[in-house]
């Protein structure tokens, strides 16, 4: 089973709906990310959570919302979504230990989103 | 603030051909450096990290990267590739102190091996 696991895989939905897209995970970290993936863009960060108590924006967070659930569960949000929120979503986990800025990250396969 | 600059979008090579996938980057405090990998339909799985020490990386899948700190640069070098090989190619920068390891991606580099 993968460390790291998001559902759907898949999502095709229109303009104005709310989509969630869920992220679990069994490597036992503290920390969680949320990244949108664009077409020559790279990956950029869109929300992270230290803990169940602690969420952060990230550089893309308008139009987005968050909810860690638990340790393993962080959830993202689009509450109305729009056809330029259409992207590739990764979640991420990484350790919180000593050297934690060194650790890697850990992604997800991936959530393809369209928003017609 | 960081930043990271992938010099080739696109890189076409043959197979058992070397390879090199530039990276430049720029911060005003000192990073720790990435690649990642990512083969299609997947997410992003980890190549090789310089943290500190020798400036020469031996990651997984005979990759390699050098940290030159006076051309801010992390080229990932492999000497004979394969198609198993074609994927898109990330590099990554983390400041090395504050709260959280904030991860900077470059825009990557889609390497495509021909046979």
């Amino acid at each position: 089973d993968a460390d790291v696991t998001q559902t759907p895989r898949n999502r095709i939905t229109k303009t104005g709906k709310r989509i969630m897209l869920e992220c679990s995970q069994t490597k036992g970290h503290d920390r969680m990310y949320w990244y949108r993936q664009d077409p020559g863009l790279g990956l950029r960060l869109i929300y992270y959570s230290f803990d169940v108590k602690d969420i952060n924006k990230g550089e893309i967070s308008d139009g987005y919302s968050v909810s860690r659930q638990a340790q393993a569960k962080f959830s993202l949000s689009l509450e109305s979504a729009i056809p330029n929120q259409t992207a590739l979503y990764f979640c991420a986990t990484s350790d919180s230990g000593t050297g934690s800025n060194n650790q890697p990250q850990h992604f997800g396969d991936g959530t393809r989103l369209s928003i017609l | 603030a960081q930043s990271v600059t992938q010099l080739d979008s696109q890189v076409p090579v043959f197979e058992e051909a070397p390879v090199e996938l530039r990276c430049n980057y720029s911060s005003s405090v000192s990073v720790y450096l990435f690649w990642y990998v990512q083969y299609p339909n997947q997410g992003l799985q980890l190549l090789l990290k310089y943290l500190s020490g020798s400036t020469l990386v031996k990651g997984i899948n005979g990759f390699e990267a050098e940290f030159n700190k006076s051309q801010t640069s992390f080229h990932l070098r492999k000497p004979s590739v394969h198609i198993s090989d074609t994927a898109e190619y990330f590099c990554a920068v983390s400041p090395n102190s504050g709260g959280y390891n904030k991860l900077i991606f470059g825009a990557g580099t889609r390497l495509a091996v021909h046979p």
